[in-house]
């Protein structure tokens, strides 16, 4: 059974810090994602990961992906308040032939406060 | 371009009674997902599809019910309806793995309370 664990669940951090957050998935895997939830709304996609040693950046957020460890990171660099939300990373299982079909393990997500 | 559509937003269900949560797609997507969210937790496979006529349950999917009969369509079903089925449900699509960097599009989600 693929399981998915971020650290730390909550994060408060000052305007102008950097920072990051972990994920730990459990078993083999093709792909993983980081998607961005604001209070009451929907997931927005933030990054795509499918290769060992990947490394996406987009504005103050960059993802990487190191398949040997299980293991991605979502680094923030000089936090900005727009970026409070919950952060989540999401893994597809693949079944014993090898296939994914997109099935997603979610983490628990990381709840980031940035303040002033 | 609507993307994933989900209807209702809301919906307060009493114990017992059934429901349909619609989903809709326009991006021509063959996957289609349902997820649930629980508060303050991350989000659990119910079914999955990966094309018209073909479903499969993911990690929760007992008290629920899908099918599939369209590209565009993939409702779920909640034949008796109970306190834990209290959540946020999902639904997602996605095109065939495999055709770039793409990740699953999530609809705003259906709020149901069931009391």
């Amino acid at each position: 059974e693929l399981k998915v664990e971020q650290n730390p669940l909550f994060l408060s951090m000052q305007e102008g810090k950097n920072y990051t957050i972990y994920c730990n998935y459990s078993t083999t895997s093709d792909r993983l994602y980081w998607y961005r939830q604001d209070p009451g709304k929907s997931l927005e996609s933030l990054f795509v990961l499918l290769s060992n040693g990947a490394v996406k950046q987009e504005g103050r957020l960059m993802a990487s992906l190191d398949t040997k460890a299980r293991l991605s990171t979502l680094h923030i660099t000089a936090a900005v308040h727009d970026l409070s939300a919950t952060y989540f990373c999401a893994v597809a299982g693949v079944n014993a032939g090898g296939t994914s079909y997109g099935k997603l393990t979610f983490g628990q997500g990381t709840i980031l406060t940035v303040h002033p | 371009n609507a993307g994933v559509t989900q209807t209702p937003k809301f919906r307060i269900l009493k114990i017992g009674q059934s429901m349909t949560l619609q989903c809709t797609q326009d991006m021509n997507h063959n996957y289609m997902y349902w997820y649930r969210q629980d508060p303050g937790m991350g989000l659990k496979l119910i079914y999955y599809s990966v094309g018209a006529g073909i479903t499969d349950k993911g990690e929760v999917p007992n008290g629920y019910n899908v099918s599939r009969s369209t590209t565009e369509d993939f409702p779920l079903r909640l034949e008796l309806a109970a306190p834990s089925q209290t959540s946020v449900y999902f639904c997602a699509s996605s095109p065939l793995l495999g055709t770039g960097n793409q990740p699953q599009h999530f609809g705003d989600g259906t709020r149901l309370s069931i009391l």
